[in-house]
Parts: structure tokens; C-alpha cells; sequence
């Protein structure tokens, strides 16, 4: 079946770059998504991929696609102490019922 | 963007008691909407997909008579632990998806759930 993964957890420095990184399983996923979770809160989208592209980038978020290795990633550049939370990459496909797929999440710790 | 809006945010029952969850859609109709579990620490679990005017279709593990789901209209389903017991005890979130092949999915707040 399905499977998304990520590494549990990442602490980095404020004003230093964030990496999170996301592996897959289903090559028929057409849409990859960060999602950034606070405390006690829903999810929020951060921003999302077509399977067709390669690099997406959003103000301070820049997003890898190597589909080849079934490999995404979320870099968030200049990373400040708000952006402490877990943050979670989840696939769907356009066919049925369009359900998601989530990772386990990685917990990043922002270091002031 | 578009509002998804769960009430109550917070819980407590007693053991044995029902208790109803309500996720709205609020600027946007939504003819699919999934709930999630969420145990400390760990991934969203999918229990189920909401389909208006249909069956909820539900993840293999999930009870349908324990966790019934209901999608009344466009902008509301209601998920109802019944019968529920402290192991039950969870953070719930549902998310609504726009529509059209681009949809996006967005989520509630989430229902922190104690059953004592």
C-alpha cells in the first residue's frame, strides 16, 4: 500500500535553513503537499507540487520533487522561531475519492 | 483561503456517553470530507471519507457503529463517537477539499477528545 515517510525530528539555528525531507511509495501520486502543524491546531497548507514539476518555490519555501527516487522536500529559508512545529508531506491522486496520504511528520525545533 | 471550522474544540465526557463532532465548510461547499485521528506525537490516521448524500466510506480497522458519520449537506458532516470509552480518547481533525481536479484540502481545528 501507500507509505509516507519522514525523519522525526530536525533542529536547526534561527536565520539558518531548514531541510525536511519526505520519501514515498505510490507512483501514481499527482499531487504532493507541505502541511505545518502547531500545538493543539489543525493543519495548515504550506504549498503543494504537481507531480509534473520538479521545483516550486513560494517566498521563503522551496519545494524539491525528484520523482525518479520518489523523494520531496521542503526547505524554508532563513528559519525563524514561528516556524517551530510539525510539519507534514502528504500525496494524493486525482482518481476516486482524492484521499491523502500523510507522512509521520517531523518535528522542527527552531533555536533562537 | 477557505475556512473548515470544527466545533467543539475541546470535550469531556463520561464512559458510555455519545458525543458529536460537527466539521463546516464555511465559504465553500464540499461534497468530500475526511476525518482524521491523531494520537500524541504521531500522523494523521484517516477514518473515514464523507460523501454528501452517501455512505461514509471507512478505513479498514475503523468501526463503522462506533464512529458514525453522517454528511448531511454540502458544508457539514458530523462525526459521533458512540458509546465511547477512554481509549477513545484522541484529537480528531477533519478537512474538507475544495472541488475540481486541483482541489485543495483544507482542515479544521481539530476536537480534543477526553473520555474519563
Amino acid at each position: 500500500g501507500e507509505d509516507v515517510e519522514q525523519s522525526l525530528f530536525l533542529s536547526v539555528r534561527e536565520g539558518d535553513s531548514s531541510v525536511i525531507n519526505c520519501t514515498y511509495t505510490d507512483s501514481s501520486s499527482t499531487y504532493l503537499y507541505w502541511y505545518k502543524q502547531e500545538p493543539g491546531a489543525g493543519l495548515q497548507l504550506l504549498t503543494y507540487i504537481f507531480s509534473n514539476m520538479d521545483m516550486k518555490q513560494d517566498q521563503r519555501l522551496t519545494v524539491l520533487l525528484n520523482k525518479k527516487d520518489k523523494h520531496l522536500s521542503l526547505r524554508i529559508a532563513d528559519t525563524q522561531t514561528g516556524d517551530s512545529a510539525i510539519y507534514f508531506c502528504a500525496e494524493s491522486t486525482l482518481s476516486g475519492t482524492y484521499k491523502y496520504i500523510f507522512g509521520t511528520g517531523t518535528r522542527l525545533k527552531v533555536l533562537a | 483561503g477557505a475556512v473548515v471550522s470544527q466545533h467543539p474544540s475541546r470535550v469531556i465526557c463520561k464512559s458510555g456517553t455519545s458525543v458529536k463532532i460537527e466539521c463546516r465548510s464555511l465559504d465553500f461547499q464540499a461534497t468530500t470530507m475526511f476525518w482524521y485521528r491523531q494520537f500524541p506525537k504521531q500522523s494523521l490516521m484517516l477514518m473515514a471519507t464523507s460523501n454528501e448524500g452517501s455512505k461514509a466510506t471507512y478505513e479498514q480497522g475503523v468501526e463503522k457503529d462506533k464512529f458514525l458519520i453522517n454528511h448531511a449537506s454540502l458544508t457539514l458532516s458530523t462525526l459521533t463517537v458512540t458509546s465511547a470509552h477512554p481509549e477513545d480518547s484522541s484529537f480528531y481533525i477533519c478537512s474538507a477539499r475544495t472541488g475540481g481536479a486541483a482541489g485543495e484540502l483544507f482542515f479544521g481545528e481539530g476536537s480534543r477528545l477526553t473520555v474519563l
